[in-house]
């Protein structure tokens, strides 16, 4: 198993540019999300799914958009990007039952210019 | 949602001491309690967990404790080693599912 899957691993993109970063897990997990790390605010969570054709708003979701259609993928749309979306980005996801952490990718480091 | 606290942002201990890294939730529904390492320029990784029905639990040098009342759970880790020397975050997860984390401990382990 690949476990889950984040393309890029970097980017750069200027101010007002949009682009799509691509998530999938192949681990049948229902339940995955979005994250953005940045220096001394730990991850916060931008957009989350508990299962194909259900997305909801986490913490941070202004100016991203996610869509769910598969089981095993969830794109985040960056729509016109921004300085203050400079961040590392991370795709999670777990079976969302008992003892079942997330499982990261190994996320994308986004620069806006 | 859930808001979870965490100190200290750093911590310095000499190889051989203990480490103790505390959290604090603010959601009484959360329900399971991850910790996770992370190095520089890598994802974080599940290093241990503990379920809300379940005061305390140990791997190795590694243990966490819960107190459901007072809402806080703790990270012990012993007999410290240079290769601990990482990030670690804590997270609750609530009762819809969603994992909330903490703003992370910058550990250091001085040989």
């Amino acid at each position: 198993n690949a476990g889950v899957t984040q393309t890029p691993k970097f980017q750069v993109l200027k101010t007002g540019q949009s682009m799509t970063l691509q998530c999938a897990q192949d681990m049948n997990h229902e339940y995955m999300s979005w994250y953005r790390q940045d220096p001394g605010m730990g991850l916060r969570l931008i957009h989350y799914s508990v299962g194909a054709g259900i997305t909801d708003q986490g913490e941070v979701p202004n100016g991203y958009n996610v869509s769910r259609s598969t089981t095993e993928d969830f794109p985040l749309r960056l729509l016109s990007a921004a300085p203050s979306q400079t961040s590392v980005y991370f795709c999670a996801s777990t079976t969302g039952r008992g003892s079942s952490p997330l499982h990261f990718g190994n996320g994308t480091r986004l620069t806006v210019t | 949602g859930e808001n979870v606290e965490q100190h200290p942002s750093t911590l310095s201990v000499q190889e051989g001491d203990s480490a103790v890294i505390k959290c604090t939730y603010s959601d009484s529904a959360s329900n399971y309690f991850p910790w996770y390492k992370q190095e520089l320029g890598k994802r974080p990784q599940l290093i241990i967990d503990i379920r809300s029905n379940v005061g305390e639990k140990k791997d190795q040098r590694i243990a966490v404790t819960l107190n459901k009342t007072a809402k806080h759970f703790s990270l012990h880790i012993t007999e410290t080693q240079p290769e601990d020397s990482a990030v670690y975050f804590c997270a609750a997860r609530n009762a819809g599912n969603q994992f909330y984390f903490g703003t992370g401990t910058s550990l250091t382990v001085i040989p």
